[in-house]
């Protein structure tokens, strides 16, 4: 089975602290797909990012970055200097690969990040 | 707006009742998924259509759930016979499957919050 565990329920920093939002996944398929979803106060859901299973490499998009591990089957999510604006919901989901496959997405429980001024 | 939209963004109704919903995915986009976020929750898969196919059902969507894509193009969600359980924000995602692989990036809708009295 697949599953997604997000073990922070809340985090609250300062602004201009640097935050990790921890995601730890399970699935026993070779082929994956991970993602990391925003979800502000106003409800909707926005994408960040997907890294497949094959992908380790580390990804940095601005004040954003990603490591994944397949080793500890992580995928955490830091976000560097965060600003008021970073306050939201953040989920982890996956999606399994291979023919077939739906890509519905699985997602964590997710993780509210307050950010203070 | 090209992004997905769902209509009504709100709905109460009592309990018994029947309500359905309306998803426009993005236009090019061949897949579409319905997912449930019930409140401090991560969104749970519901349905998925790639086109006018309903491929895969999960086993939250109980008999009084259905749903159709008519033509591949919006689909709707009713559930008949409504229960207090069924309160819930129910969002919608597409994607494509056409450009960059199977197993894009979903984009969601703003979501319906269904409030059962």
């Amino acid at each position: 089975a697949q599953k997604v565990t997000q073990a922070q329920t809340e985090i609250s920093v300062v602004e201009k602290e640097d935050v990790t939002l921890d995601c730890v996944y399970e699935t026993r398929d070779t082929t994956y797909y991970l993602f990391w979803y925003k979800q502000p106060p106003s409800g909707e859901l926005v994408f960040l990012i997907r890294r497949n299973s094959f992908d380790e490499q580390n990804e940095i998009s601005g004040r954003y970055s990603w490591n994944f591990q397949k080793s500890t089957s992580s995928f955490n999510f830091t976000i560097t200097a965060s600003q008021v604006v970073d306050s939201a919901v953040y989920f982890c989901a996956l999606s399994g690969g291979g023919s077939g496959n739906t890509g519905k997405l699985i997602f964590g429980q997710g993780t509210t990040l307050q950010v203070k001024p | 707006d090209t992004g997905v939209s769902q209509n009504p963004r709100h709905k109460i109704t009592k309990r018994g009742q029947n309500v359905t919903f309306r998803c426009d995915p993005i236009s090019e986009h061949n897949r579409l998924y319905w997912y449930r976020q019930t409140l401090g929750q991560g969104p749970e898969f519901l349905t998925y259509f790639q086109n006018e196919a309903q491929l895969e059902k999960s086993r939250l969507l109980s008999d009084r759930f259905s749903a159709e894509r008519p033509k591949g193009s919006f689909s709707t969600l009713e559930i008949q016979r409504t229960e207090q359980g069924d309160s819930a924000m129910y969002l919608c995602a597409s994607s494509s499957s056409e450009y960059t692989g199977p197993y894009n990036e979903q984009f969601f809708g703003p979501g319906t919050r269904l409030t059962v009295l």
